[in-house]
């Protein structure tokens, strides 16, 4: 069964705009992690964010976590049209130790 | 370059038909796993293996059996090949060391006509 859930489903902007994406999970996590996948390829791993973390930052990626709704953003700031990718979230729940992948959300930045 | 890589890239199989996916990691990963993926379901867990020498079942583990050959090769066999196997297949390795992630191949895209 799915853990995380992304949302929206697919989201469409244009160059130099931000991209946010939530993710939302059921069970308790120890840390929560998103991936990039371009077209025809394998996942890449972007951004890890521990439970006891609220907020981390990697270049233009922001990530926030909020344990108590049990949801996680993924923001881009200033897109360009190589972030063109879906964006998967994924959760190590606790107890387990495999990752449980989200649907997926489809970003498509257009110049 | 260091990474995942899995072969064949692309297989058409026949209904029945076994085959073999195979997977190879050069990062000294201790954890080896292998996902399908199909259209509006993500990522799913088919099996993994913690350490050499173990396998565990996925969520979704029937029709598919595994074998971690040693530390860098992990085998996914389909013993009799069905659509619903229609898929992309990932291999993935990870190391203990979780702030890295999962390292992913590049897929194997298998059909099964």
């Amino acid at each position: 069964s799915q853990q995380g859930e992304e949302d929206p489903q697919a989201l469409s902007i244009q160059e130099g705009e931000n991209a946010t994406m939530n993710c939302s999970y059921k069970t308790s996590i120890n840390n929560l992690q998103w991936y990039r996948q371009n077209s025809g390829r394998g996942l890449v791993h972007l951004i890890l964010i521990r439970s006891n973390e609220r907020e981390k930052h990697s270049g233009r990626l922001r990530v926030t976590l909020d344990t108590s709704k049990k949801s996680s953003s993924l923001l881009i700031t200033a897109s360009r049209a190589a972030d063109t990718a879906s964006y998967f979230c994924a959760t190590d729940r606790s107890g387990y130790s495999t990752l449980t992948f989200g649907k997926g959300t489809m970003l498509l930045v257009s110049p | 370059n260091a990474g995942v890589t899995q072969t064949p890239k692309f297989q058409v199989l026949k209904t029945g038909q076994s085959m073999t996916l195979q997977c190879a990691q050069d990062m000294n990963h201790n954890s080896m796993y292998w996902y399908r993926q199909d259209p509006g379901m993500g990522l799913r867990l088919i099996y993994y293996s913690a350490s050499e020498g173990t396998t565990d079942k996925g969520e979704v583990p029937n029709g598919y059996n595994v074998s971690r050959l040693n530390k860098r090769e992990f085998s996914l066999r389909l013993e009799s090949a069905a659509p619903s196997q229609t898929s992309v297949y990932f291999c993935a390795s990870s190391s203990p060391d979780i702030f890295y992630g999962y390292t992913f191949g590049s897929g194997t895209r298998l059909t099964v006509v």
